[in-house]
């Protein structure tokens, strides 16, 4: 099984649909992240959660909320979602302890918004 | 904030030949990570440097980083076509910006049978 788990893995909507994409993780870690990823533009962070209690705004947050129900899940959500929010989006997972720790990223959900 | 820089964007070779990847950093790298990516699908951590001169390997995959912490390279030996992806840097933020990570847009590899 996957470390870190995002479900779904494609999701086709329309225009001003709510949606949410949910992300688990067994890695045991504090530090959860969401991205997008579009063609030329790289990785963007989206929101991101040191702990269950702490929710931190990315570079591109507007549009986006998440919620950390627990350490484990980390969801984000769309509450009316438009066609540029089409993209790839990555949930990824890094350890809180001291020094340089890598992210840990999940296989992606690909949303296409109509 | 700290911006990576990745070179070549793309990369073609023939099977069997060595190429290397660049990423460059416009600050001191805390910590430097790489990734490969198959188009679509998740990004796999490959490895992580923070030392200068620092160098690991994986496989036919080397990767260094300059005695200044703001370069790395990424050097594959042979190149086969499950090489083949996007392969992209990662570093992670000092003090306050602990936990964060950049990220380079990525080399797409492509290895010809």
């Amino acid at each position: 099984d996957a470390d870190v788990t995002q479900t779904p893995r494609n999701r086709i909507t329309k225009t001003g649909k709510r949606i949410m994409l949910e992300c688990s993780q067994t890695k045991g870690h504090d530090r959860m992240y969401w991205y997008r990823q579009d063609p030329g533009l790289g990785l963007r962070l989206i929101y991101y959660s040191f702990d269950v209690k702490d929710i931190n705004k990315g570079e591109i947050s507007d549009g986006y909320s998440v919620s950390r129900q627990a350490q484990a899940k980390f969801s984000l959500s769309l509450e009316s979602a438009i066609p540029n929010q089409t993209a790839l989006y990555f949930c990824a997972t890094s350890d809180a302890k001291a020094g340089a720790q890598p992210q840990h990223f999940g296989d992606g959900t690909r949303l296409s918004i109509l | 904030s700290q911006e990576l820089e990745q070179s070549p964007q793309s990369l073609i070779v023939q099977e069997g030949k060595n190429l290397t990847i660049n990423c460059t950093s416009s600050k001191t790298l805390y910590g430097l990570y790489w990734y490969k990516q198959k188009y679509g699908e998740g990004l796999i951590f490959l490895m992580m440097l923070q030392k200068g001169g620092e160098e690991k390997s994986h496989e036919k995959i080397t990767a260094k980083l300059d005695e200044k912490k703001q370069q790395s390279s990424l050097h594959i030996t042979a190149s086969q076509p499950s090489h083949a992806g996007i392969y992209l840097c990662g570093a992670s933020g000092h003090n306050t910006n602990a936990g964060k990570s950049t990220f380079g847009d990525g080399t797409t590899l492509t290895v010809k049978p």
